[in-house]
């Protein structure tokens, strides 16, 4: 099964701030990487589809990029409903997860 | 509006079996893929089987042999049959509807919870 590495594991950020997160494929998945958010208590919600498509409704402080094995989820603007775990997710093969990049406030 | 309802967890025995369902609304299990990811309390997502649009099952190796996924068109709605139940399944179970296409997961239940404990 491809592998997907998220990093960093956890994140302190403030409101307001730009934050980057990370996610590695260990093979190539073209762009069938995809990005959830989930708080506590509450299913995963998808913000990103095919590495950069932002779902309806998302806000668009929230972006994508990457193909191939590296790819990126940028929040511009922190917000404090942002605060949350984020997951990515391919769906090149047998689909996977990453271990999730928990943001907490600062 | 679409909707996808879980039902059927519970505390079960290891060895144990128990049928999850999910009911869906706003959309045709019949012309749409159907998936189940699962989390363990405090752990990050796993995806456990997929139902394609034409009745196509496919599982991950932790469940395969064990986990039977399959739907009643006529009620909407799709299962999840989980025989020799371990601890290690212990999760909460989620239904999504998964993007033929792309593979994304557009639209997810509010999960129900499996515990397996002795």
């Amino acid at each position: 099964d491809i592998q997907m590495t998220q990093s960093p594991s956890s994140l302190s950020a403030s409101v307001g701030d730009r934050v980057t997160l990370t996610c590695r494929a260990s093979q190539s998945i073209g762009n069938y990487l995809h990005w959830y958010q989930q708080k506590p208590g509450e299913a995963p919600k998808l913000l990103i589809y095919e590495a950069s498509n932002l779902q309806s409704g998302v806000p668009s402080r929230f972006s994508g990029s990457g193909s191939g094995t590296d790819f990126t989820l940028t929040i511009s603007s922190l917000q404090p409903e942002d605060f949350a775990t984020y997951y990515c997710h391919q769906s090149s093969s047998t689909h996977t997860f990453g271990q999730g990049t928990k943001l907490e406030i600062k | 509006e679409v909707q996808l309802v879980e039902s059927g967890g519970g505390v079960i025995q290891p060895g144990g079996s128990l049928r999850l369902t999910c009911v869906v609304s706003g959309f045709s299990v019949s012309s749409n893929y159907v998936t189940w990811v699962r989390q363990a309390p405090g752990k990050g997502l796993e995806w456990v089987a997929v139902i394609y649009k034409d009745g196509t099952t496919y599982y991950a190796d932790s469940v395969k042999g064990r986990f039977t996924v399959s739907r009643d068109t006529s009620t909407n709605t799709v299962f999840i049959q989980m025989k020799s139940l371990r601890v290690e399944d212990t999760a909460m179970y989620y239904c999504a509807r998964e993007v033929g296409v792309t593979g994304n997961l557009d639209y997810w239940g509010q999960g129900t919870l499996v515990t397996v404990t002795s």
